[in-house]
């Protein structure tokens, strides 16, 4: 069964500190991997896929298949980037499950 | 307003009541899914549909019933054997073959 880990549920940066948000997964297909984003009072939504290969609000991620991870990457944090961040991966194909890590809530501070 | 849809926004329940959250989409997405969310917890599936008249237990379906008669609905069913149904729930739908998932708002459930 797949799997996905995110080991931080806290972290804090202060505004134009660079920020990476971890994910790690385990699965022995060749998976998708997405990051959602959850603002305070706002839906979950997509924030970006790793085979869009875009950046997206400033965020980029890159699916490293070696080391099994999707750390999510922006050089500059803005405090409105503070949110809950889910990991999550697809096993592809017919199969469009997603399963989701447990999430990391970004604070970035003034 | 395109999109997904859930109601209510809040909901207040006895225990031993069973009860049903809502949940409609105008996307012409073939799948829905309903996922809770607690705190520390994540996401957890608890059914989704890929078609009409079809679903499939998720990871934490016992207690929980769904029904997908039309394209554009997906109820959700918490009844009186889901031990601890006080949560956040989130309904989701996508095109088939699609990863990418639109959520609603959610309903949270309270039960006392």
């Amino acid at each position: 069964a797949q799997r996905v880990t995110q080991p931080e549920k806290l972290l804090s940066v202060f505004k134009g500190a660079p920020v990476e948000l971890k994910c790690n997964y385990s699965y022995s297909g060749s998976p998708e991997l997405f990051w959602y984003v959850q603002y305070s009072r706002q839906r979950l939504q997509l924030l970006l896929r790793h085979i869009s290969r875009e950046s997206i609000k400033g965020f980029t991620a890159d699916l490293n298949k070696g080391e099994t991870s999707f750390h999510l990457k922006k050089p500059f944090a803005q405090e409105e980037d503070s949110a809950m961040y889910y990991c999550a991966l697809s096993r592809g194909g017919s199969n469009y499950k997603l399963t989701f890590g447990k999430g990391t809530l970004l604070t970035v501070n003034p | 307003d395109g999109g997904i849809t859930q109601s209510p926004k809040y909901l207040f329940r006895k225990e031993g009541q069973n009860v049903t959250l809502s949940c409609e989409q105008n996307l012409n997405h073939d799948a829905m899914y309903w996922y809770r969310q607690d705190p520390g917890q994540g996401l957890r599936l608890i059914y989704y549909s890929q078609i009409v008249n079809d679903f499939q237990k998720g990871d934490i379906a016992e207690g929980y019933s769904v029904s997908r008669e039309k394209k554009e609905s997906f109820p959700l069913t918490v009844t009186s054997a889901q031990k601890n149904p006080t949560a956040f729930y989130l309904c989701a739908s996508s095109r088939a073959e699609v990863g990418e998932q639109y959520f609603g708002p959610g309903t949270r459930l309270t039960v006392t």
